[in-house]
């Protein structure tokens, strides 16, 4: 069974903090992924990668950044978190772009 | 650019009623389509993919490439569907999935 896990369920920051949001599979997936999820927007993704150290931006990057120094391993970054980054995040991995995501419990970022 | 459209951002129906979850796409080549679904306090996971051509949990989805649709149906709504549903398009290329903006699942008792 596809674990995909996410270090928090619940995260509260300050304006301005640094944030990492970390995500762990455990199936040897080539392509992890980074979304939001907010009412009414539904999924956007932020970030891709589909190997160790390869990263692509999706569609809303602005304000993220990306790691990935292991293959099982994909770590989102607020270099300076602000309240209209407060949303669910979403992590995802799959074997290939072509086959089905799992996706992580997600973690509900609230910036104050 | 390819996009997936769910008009209805909410969707309510009486238990027993059938039920239709439309998605559209706009993309010129062949598509691959998927539905996925998030019920309360779970993780988003795959409902179907239209290459199975399966049903599950009594919900089905025909590709109709004339209509560019992908309607999700099921004919008895049950309360256990409720529930937020995303459709998602896979194009050719090295590409990540584009997923609509979801339709949320109301079952009334």
């Amino acid at each position: 069974d596809v674990k995909v896990t996410q270090s928090s369920r619940y995260l509260v920051k300050r304006t301005g903090e640094k944030v990492f949001l970390e995500c762990v599979q455990d199936m040897d997936h080539e392509n992890m992924f980074w979304y939001r999820q907010d009412p009414g927007l539904g999924l956007r993704l932020i970030y891709f990668s589909y190997d160790v150290k390869m990263k692509e931006k999706g569609d809303i990057p602005e304000g993220y950044s990306v790691s990935r120094e292991k293959k099982e391993r994909f770590s989102l970054i607020l270099e300076s978190a602000s309240t209209n980054q407060t949303s669910m995040y979403l992590c995802a991995s799959s074997p290939s772009l072509v086959y089905e995501q799992y996706f992580g419990p997600g973690t509900r970022l609230t910036v104050t | 650019a390819q996009r997936v459209t769910q008009p209805e951002k909410l969707l309510s129906v009486f238990k027993g009623a059938p039920v239709e979850l439309k998605c559209n796409y706009s993309y010129s080549g062949s598509p691959e389509l998927f539905w996925y679904v998030q019920y309360s306090r779970q993780r988003l996971q795959l409902l179907l993919r239209h290459i199975s051509r399966e049903s599950i949990k009594g919900f089905t989805a025909d590709l109709n490439k004339g209509e560019t649709s992908f309607h999700l149906k099921k004919p008895f709504a049950q309360e256990e569907d409720s529930a937020m549903y995303y459709c998602a398009l896979k194009v050719s290329g090295n590409t990540p999935l584009v997923f609509g903006k979801g339709t949320r699942l109301s079952v009334i008792a």
